[in-house]
């Protein structure tokens, strides 16, 4: 089966920094998207990645905040800017493949911020 | 009130037990619906996926599906303490999932 990874796994920034979280998948998918999981909570889907064009973003996210790039169609980065210590959560991604309703999620980024 | 609701527990058995996992939704647009498996630091790993009304059975799994109430269950049969876990339920619509808030489940040996 297709492999989702995600770099890094895990960090601890500063307030007031950035931290750019990298998603690779090994074959093309049609979708991508980005959630958050805030401690002891459920996912909620930050923006849907664009291939090419601005990514789509879900009320409460935008993208000053959350910059997202998609340049092709293995490939996605999440940016967590200015970051506080209520940005400390785990980003995923996930992908969906053509012909396929099926989401699929990689592993996480583990973020703390002090 | 939110679009999918999901006791979160914690739910405790024993090894051997049948675990019940409900949620029930209120958007009817919904049009598949999903149980995810997240063990602790990992990512949600897909369990079941099922689309129509009705049992979808796949080993000691079996998703139940029922539209006319807009609830949905996940049953594990002779549950291992591998089983441990937080199951999440998820509804789809226009690609987007709406998830349930996650049920931490643990199996004793």
């Amino acid at each position: 089966s297709a492999v989702i990874s995600q770099k890094p796994s895990r960090d601890i920034c500063q307030r007031g920094t950035s931290l750019t979280i990298q998603c690779q998948v090994d074959s093309q998918v049609t979708m991508m998207f980005w959630y958050r999981q805030q401690p002891g909570q459920s996912l909620t889907l930050i923006a849907t990645a664009n291939q090419g064009s601005e990514a789509t973003y879900e009320s409460g996210f935008v993208i000053d905040k959350f910059p997202i790039s998609r340049p092709n169609l293995t490939f996605s980065t999440l940016t967590v800017s200015n970051m506080s210590p209520e940005d400390s959560s785990i980003y995923l991604c996930s992908v969906v493949w053509s012909g396929s309703n099926e989401q699929f999620f990689g592993p996480g980024t583990r973020l703390t911020v002090l | 009130q939110k679009e999918v609701e999901q006791d979160p527990g914690p739910l405790s058995v024993p090894e051997g037990a049948i675990v019940s996992l409900n949620c029930t939704y209120s958007n009817s647009a919904f049009q598949y619906f999903m149980w995810y498996r997240q063990y602790s630091r990992k990512g949600p790993e897909l369990l079941m996926y099922t689309y129509s009304s009705g049992n979808k059975e796949d080993g000691r799994f079996t998703a139940q599906v029922d539209k006319s109430s807009k609830y949905i269950s996940l049953f594990i049969r002779d549950s291992q303490p591998s089983d441990s876990a937080t199951y999440l339920c998820a509804m789809f619509n226009d690609y987007k999932l709406s998830f349930g808030a996650g049920t931490t489940v643990t199996v004793r040996a």
